[in-house]
């Protein structure tokens, strides 16, 4: 069974950062991309950051981009987003997801979520 | 930026009743649509990709069709558990892009 497991998020003010971690579980974890979705309380989905399989290429959302950055440790089936200079704008669930594919893909598993909340 | 149109925004429906959600990309994505539905306090969860084919344990009544920009998904009967909020997902332009969502709600 796939399973992935988020945490590191929590209240913080802005202009600070937050790093969070995704570990997964159950598949082969190097031979699939990993994304990070979030999606704001009440409101839809929004793609934030890619990472492909083998750590080689990376993408962000215009929203984020300069101020996330993902990274990905396959030895230890993990993939991070590390946040800074957070906006108020920023607080959603996070959500690690598994790609269908070694770059872009439906994706077929997702995380609980963990919740950034940026406030002052 | 690909812009996902989902209508209606919320759909009442009785169970047993067929409930048809639809989805408008403002550019092709040839198959390249998924649909989720979210449950209150879940995360998402896949039921179809490549625009017609169920994920795995996705019950028959779910039935996604469309290719290029108009895309639909059917639940031919509604269950007690269909209840929730579906969401559609383009993955062929980039940046990867999910409708505004349709609520589906008990009549």
């Amino acid at each position: 069974e796939v399973l992935l497991v988020e945490s590191g998020g929590g209240l913080v003010q802005p202009g600070r950062s937050l790093r969070l971690s995704c570990a997964a579980s159950g598949f082969t974890f190097d031979n699939y991309a990993m994304h990070w979705v979030r999606q704001a309380p009440g409101k839809g989905l929004e793609w934030v950051s890619s990472i492909s399989w083998n750590n080689l290429s990376t993408d962000y959302a215009d929203s984020v981009k300069g101020r996330f950055t993902i990274s990905r440790d396959n030895a230890k089936n993990s993939v991070y987003l590390q946040m800074n200079s957070l906006r108020v704008e920023d607080t959603a669930f996070y959500y690690c997801v598994k790609v269908q594919g070694f770059w872009s893909g439906y994706y077929d598993s997702w995380g609980q979520g963990t919740l950034v909340t940026v406030s002052s | 930026e690909m812009v996902m149109t989902q209508s209606p925004a919320t759909l009442s429906v009785s169970p047993g009743e067929r409930a048809t959600l639809s989805c408008r990309a403002s550019q092709s994505v040839g198959n390249n649509l998924a649909w989720y539905h979210q449950k209150p306090g879940q995360s998402p969860r896949l039921l179809i990709y490549d625009a017609s084919t169920r994920a795995t344990g996705i019950p028959a009544r779910f039935t996604g069709s469309g290719s290029g920009t108009e895309f639909t998904l059917t639940i031919s009967s509604l269950q007690s558990e269909d209840f929730a909020v579906y969401f559609c997902h383009q993955y062929n332009n980039w940046p990867w892009t999910f409708g505004q969502g349709t609520k589906v709600e008990i009549k």
